[in-house]
């Protein structure tokens, strides 16, 4: 079993302020997906690296890949309550994704 | 393009009894794998379909089960419901996309609430 595991299981912050959130597996990965979902809907597909050590921004939020292709972070500058979510990154081999336990993000207005 | 569409979005059975739920992917993919989530346990892995063929299956009891019809959408039963059931079952359609590989989308999700 690849396990991913994430960091921390919980965050809550006030608004403007920065966060990191992590996804660590001794797993080599093809790609490494991170999804957001929020409450009663399903997780909606943020961003894909494949590259060891890929950097991708998408406006506030900064993903990386890591230069082993075992782990990821996600970076969230200047939160805002929009932001509010579940995070879950999924690591993928061939056809098997591989979810991580998830970030539960609050952000406080 | 239309998304995953899943349904129904919410239902209540009662124990012992069994459930049949849908999926129509996105139009053109083939893929169309299928998770349980609970608070406890995340995301759980249940078994994946590819044209019309289970091609992945995770560890669940034989309960479970699913078939993909040949215009790709997919429904999975659950037979004798256990209050252990009621969870939010998900749906992603998945397809390969050159440069990023496979990648998953979901629909909104079946609430189940076994009584």
């Amino acid at each position: 079993t690849q396990l991913l595991e994430q960091s921390p299981q919980f965050l809550s912050i006030q608004e403007g302020e920065n966060l990191t959130v992590y996804c660590n597996s001794s797993s080599v990965f093809s790609s490494l997906q991170w999804y957001r979902q929020e409450p009663g809907e399903g997780p909606v597909l943020l961003v894909t690296v494949v590259t060891g050590g890929e950097v991708k921004k998408l406006k506030r939020l900064t993903f990386q890949f890591g230069d082993a292709r075992k782990d990821s972070s996600l970076h969230i500058t200047a939160a805002q309550p929009g932001d509010t979510g579940l995070y879950l990154c999924a690591g993928v081999t061939g056809n098997q994704f591989y979810f991580g336990t998830g970030t539960s993000l609050t952000v406080i207005p | 393009k239309a998304g995953v569409t899943q349904t129904p979005r919410y239902l209540i059975k009662t124990r012992g009894q069994q459930v049949t739920l849908s999926c129509s992917p996105i139009s053109g993919h083939r893929s169309v794998s299928w998770y349980q989530q609970t608070p406890g346990q995340g995301l759980q892995f249940l078994f994946e379909y590819f044209s019309e063929t289970q091609r992945n299956k995770g560890n669940f009891p034989g309960r479970f089960s699913g078939r993909q019809f040949s215009n790709s959408r997919s429904e999975m039963n659950v037979s004798t419901l256990e209050l252990g059931d009621s969870a939010l079952y998900l749906c992603a359609s998945r397809h390969n996309v050159p440069g990023l590989g496979t990648e998953a989308f979901f629909g909104q999700g079946t609430r189940l609430t076994v009584v």
